[in-house]
């Protein structure tokens, strides 16, 4: 079982470069999630999608993008890296409002270095 | 809004050793409340829940946490640790679905971490 898959799982970037890390999920779940984890801080919500096609900012949004244009796939792009970004990256989804026990699963990880 | 603290950001203990990790929480509506654990290079994995129902909640690897609504406490407990539980723990709050809240409150929020060091 796949579960929640994330890509690419590490990558080095300079500043001023963009990329993008996907999120795959296989369990038909409707909310999906992206954190960071940095030391001492926990994880901090950057984005989240309630659905399909529908996105909205969590807790530390500035820098990052997402897009939701299908179900099972969540993006988080960053446009213009910046070594804040430095952290790991992590993906998650649950199911939706009404089925909803409140667990959220994770992907792995994706560690991201800005020089 | 719901917030998380964790109150200890380390713990050492001995192997065999009790260990209790200690979480507060801050809401204005009822919540479901989660602990979860990541070993190195990990993700994150769900130890227990709290939904409802009986405050004495038990998870996997013989942990278990206890509900205080009046404390608004959810600590962790485990009456004897191995070395294979040194890890980071997290504590986390989520509004419940039917508390009337609106989705922008169907996050997760997390605590800083507890990280729990096991030695022999």
């Amino acid at each position: 079982n796949a579960g929640v898959t994330q890509t690419p799982k590490f990558r080095v970037l300079k500043t001023g470069q963009s990329m993008t890390l996907l999120c795959a999920q296989d369990m038909n779940h409707e909310y999906m999630y992206w954190y960071r984890q940095d030391p001492g801080m926990g994880l901090r919500l950057i984005h989240y999608s309630v659905g399909e096609g529908t996105t909205a900012k969590g807790e530390v949004p500035d820098g990052y993008n997402v897009s939701r244009l299908k179900k099972q796939n969540f993006l988080l792009g960053l446009e213009s890296a910046a070594p804040s970004q430095t952290s790991v990256y992590f993906c998650a989804s649950s199911y939706g409002r009404g089925t909803n026990t409140g667990e959220l699963f994770f992907g792995e990880g994706s560690r991201l270095t800005v020089l | 809004a719901q917030s998380v603290t964790q109150l200890d950001s380390q713990v050492p203990v001995f192997e065999e050793a009790p260990v209790e990790l200690r979480c507060n929480y801050s809401s204005s509506v009822s919540v479901y409340l989660f602990w979860y654990v990541q070993y190195p290079n990990q993700g994150l994995q769900l130890l227990l829940k709290y939904l409802s129902g009986s405050t004495l909640v038990k998870g996997i690897n013989g942990f278990e946490a206890e509900f205080n609504k009046s404390q608004t406490s959810f600590h962790l407990r485990k009456p004897s640790v191995h070395i294979s539980d040194t890890a980071e723990y997290f504590c986390a709050v989520r509004a419940r679905s039917d508390s009337g809240q609106n989705q922008a409150g169907t996050a997760l929020i997390f605590g800083k971490g507890t990280t729990l060091s096991v030695s022999s």
